[in-house]
């Protein structure tokens, strides 16, 4: 399968736990972007990369959240302390260049308890 | 304000209708809209993508952009109970690679 492979699938946490998110982009992508979508809206964008440089993040991307791809390939997206508005799935997704395709992956669904 | 409006719906239409999906914004400088569909707990799969004002054609679907009215159709022709998803619209201006997304509308196609 050559798309984006996001893992885990789902995630249950406790509230006040750490949880690390991967993303895998399509092969040969720089570009790779994070989003939230909470049930019944859109996906909100969260912070995006062109190869390892973070490119631009949103004010959603609080302190507790934080996000690397550090040899420009897969990437990561931690939540530190999480709480149970963070419950939401959180999608990745990669584009050639700056090609305005952007492929998703299949996201990874957090619950915090 | 959102920057991007969408109706959530739902829009029920019975196969074969031909179905009009829009989207509204506010940011004129927006340059490139997309179409997404999203399955039930499935990430969103990229359907077409339009730059600037114009038509564009593939298969059953058609995305029209409306510049001057910051305005954009999704119309699905011969629709079937596969295309029962939830669509999203989303776009963005040139110098960024930040989509800003509808809040989707879910449309159900029956047999």
């Amino acid at each position: 399968d050559t798309g984006v492979s996001q893992n885990p699938r789902h995630k249950i946490t406790k509230r006040g736990q750490n949880v690390t998110f991967r993303c895998d982009p399509i092969s040969e992508h720089n570009r790779l972007y994070w989003y939230r979508q909470t049930l019944g809206q859109g996906p909100e964008f969260l912070t995006y990369f062109q190869n390892e440089a973070q490119l631009e993040k949103s004010r959603l991307l609080s302190d507790r959240f934080s996000a690397e791809r550090p040899k420009g390939s897969f990437s990561t997206l931690e939540i530190q302390r999480t709480e149970q508005g963070d419950s939401a799935m959180y999608l990745c997704a990669s584009s050639p260049g700056g090609d305005p395709e952007a492929f998703f992956g299949q996201g990874t669904r957090l619950t915090v308890v | 304000q959102k920057e991007v409006e969408q109706d959530p719906g739902p829009l029920s239409v019975p196969e074969g209708a031909i179905v009009s999906l829009n989207c509204t914004y506010s940011n004129s400088a927006f340059q490139y809209f997309m179409w997404y569909r999203q399955y039930s707990r499935k990430g969103p799969e990229l359907l077409m993508y339009t730059y600037s004002s114009g038509n564009k054609e593939d298969g059953r679907f058609t995305a029209q952009v409306d510049k001057s009215s910051k305005y954009i159709s999704l119309f699905i022709r011969d629709s079937q109970p596969s295309d029962s998803a939830t669509y999203l619209c989303a776009m963005r201006a040139s110098n960024t690679g930040k989509l800003i997304f509808g809040q989707g509308t879910t449309l159900q196609v029956k047999p």
